[in-house]
């Protein structure tokens, strides 16, 4: 069955600092590959999506995310973190039309 | 142009009732999705609706059930609550046919079942 796993439940950052959020999934193919962002209380929000070609793609909010076939991995970064981006992101796959498979998520902190 | 929306926001209800969630799609969008979402989990998906009609389902039982009408809206409907069906119910639209991976999600209706 596809899954997706994100190792990091919590993860504290400084104001300013890079980050890099880790996410791996199972899945015979390449499947379509979504990040999204929750703030607390709310819906979610797309934040960058991998079909195929460039396997660097560029987000929402100053945020990019690497597919790398190899290690079933889709890690979203950000060179320089910002109180506002604390929230929980979410990985996300898509193995078929219908429907999008979540991770469990990763709590980001941001101190100052 | 208009998003997700979702009604109602908040909601309380006692085991063994039923309830009914509403969602209307972003315009242009043909598709509607919900998911179910725990405390301190990612979203479960429910099913999905294109044409009116089950699109695919998730692994939760008959009493889960949902409707699309014309205009593309759609409502969840839940019978014989759980206490474990406490959980923030999301509602995605999307385009079928056309990028219909990505889903658009609108901000949620919490349910509390004592």
């Amino acid at each position: 069955a596809q899954s997706v796993t994100q190792p990091d439940i919590h993860i504290t950052v400084s104001e300013g600092a890079s980050l890099e959020l880790r996410c791996n999934y199972s899945y015979g193919a390449t499947p379509y590959l979504f990040w999204y962002v929750q703030s607390p209380g709310q819906g979610l929000q797309l934040l960058l999506k991998y079909f195929s070609g460039d396997t660097l793609v560029q987000g929402i909010k100053g945020f990019e995310a690497e597919f790398k076939r190899s290690q079933s991995s889709f890690n979203l970064r950000k060179p320089s973190v910002h109180w506002s981006d604390a929230a929980e992101y979410f990985c996300a796959v898509a193995p078929y039309g219908n429907k999008l498979v979540f991770g469990a998520g990763t709590i980001l902190r941001v101190k100052s | 142009e208009t998003g997700v929306t979702q009604s109602p926001t908040h909601l309380i209800k006692t085991r063994g009732q039923q309830v009914t969630l509403r969602c209307s799609s972003q315009s242009g969008h043909n598709t509607v999705s919900w998911y179910q979402q725990a405390l301190g989990q990612g979203p479960q998906f429910i099913f999905q609706y294109y044409r009116e009609e089950e699109n695919g389902r998730g692994n939760f039982p008959p009493r889960f059930s949902g409707l699309q009408f014309p205009n593309y809206s759609s409502e969840l409907n839940v019978n014989a609550l759980e206490l474990d069906d406490s959980a923030l119910y999301l509602c995605a639209s999307s385009l079928f046919g056309l990028d219909q991976e990505t889903q658009y999600f609108g901000p949620g209706t919490r349910l509390l079942v004592l």
